[in-house]
């Protein structure tokens, strides 16, 4: 298995542009997970998915954070206009919503707005 | 909230050392798990272990849990460089889907 792919790896964006995150959790696991890591703030839980659902988004910071899961295998996490304060690395991570299976994170996306 | 604290915040030790790092919680659980994330990279776990366990082994790893104390510790026997990074604990609930993270133990092994 390919574990969770995370797209891109890096991006570098200017001030109000939109910013869109791509995440291809493992195949066969039905909850997907958003966090956003900084030095100040240490590792946040954004939104996450089961079933392609949203259940609990009360970790988005603002209405310029979106998020979507069409299918099973793809979500994005969209940011719309960007600000300098939301460069961070963003982790996706899935998992089997089935007794204590963990969570399997993508390496991230480091996102530098300027 | 549902958050593991743990201690120290960072530890240095030289290779072939044993590290241990602590954990604390306030809420009830079912499980707690050790995740691992090393530079530049996504979280990865490490050990669970159950409730009703006192200690867990593997490989190099040893876990224990009092759950009277509501605390965990992870040890790491005969460290290695590569064992150099952030150690995670993350209590939980198994009807609890999302995990939140503490600060972590940030782990230096000197060669």
């Amino acid at each position: 298995d390919a574990g969770v792919i995370q797209s891109p790896r890096h991006e570098v964006t200017e001030m109000g542009q939109e910013v869109t995150l791509r995440c291809k959790p493992i195949s066969g696991h039905n909850s997907l997970f958003w966090y956003r890591q900084t030095m100040m703030r240490g590792l946040e839980l954004l939104i996450y998915f089961n079933n392609n659902v949203p259940i609990d988004d009360s970790g988005m910071p603002e209405d310029r954070f979106s998020a979507k899961m069409p299918n099973a295998s793809f979500s994005t996490l969209k940011i719309q206009p960007s600000e300098p304060r939301d460069s961070a690395v963003y982790f996706c991570a899935s998992r089997q919503d089935r007794g204590n299976s963990p969570l399997h994170f993508g390496n991230g996306t480091r996102l530098t707005v300027t | 909230s549902q958050q593991g604290e743990e201690d120290p915040q960072a530890l240095s030790i030289q290779e072939g050392e044993n590290a241990t790092m602590n954990c604390s919680y306030k809420t009830s659980i079912n499980n707690l798990q050790w995740y691992r994330q090393n530079s530049g990279r996504g979280l990865v776990h490490l050990i669970l272990i159950r409730s009703n366990e006192r200690e867990k082994h593997s490989g190099r790893l040893r876990v224990t849990l009092d759950t009277s104390k509501k605390s965990s510790s992870l040890l790491i026997t005969a460290s290695r460089a590569a064992d150099t990074a952030s150690y995670f604990c993350v209590p939980s609930n198994t009807g609890r889907r999302a995990l939140t993270f503490g600060s972590g133990t940030r782990l230096q092994v000197q060669p």
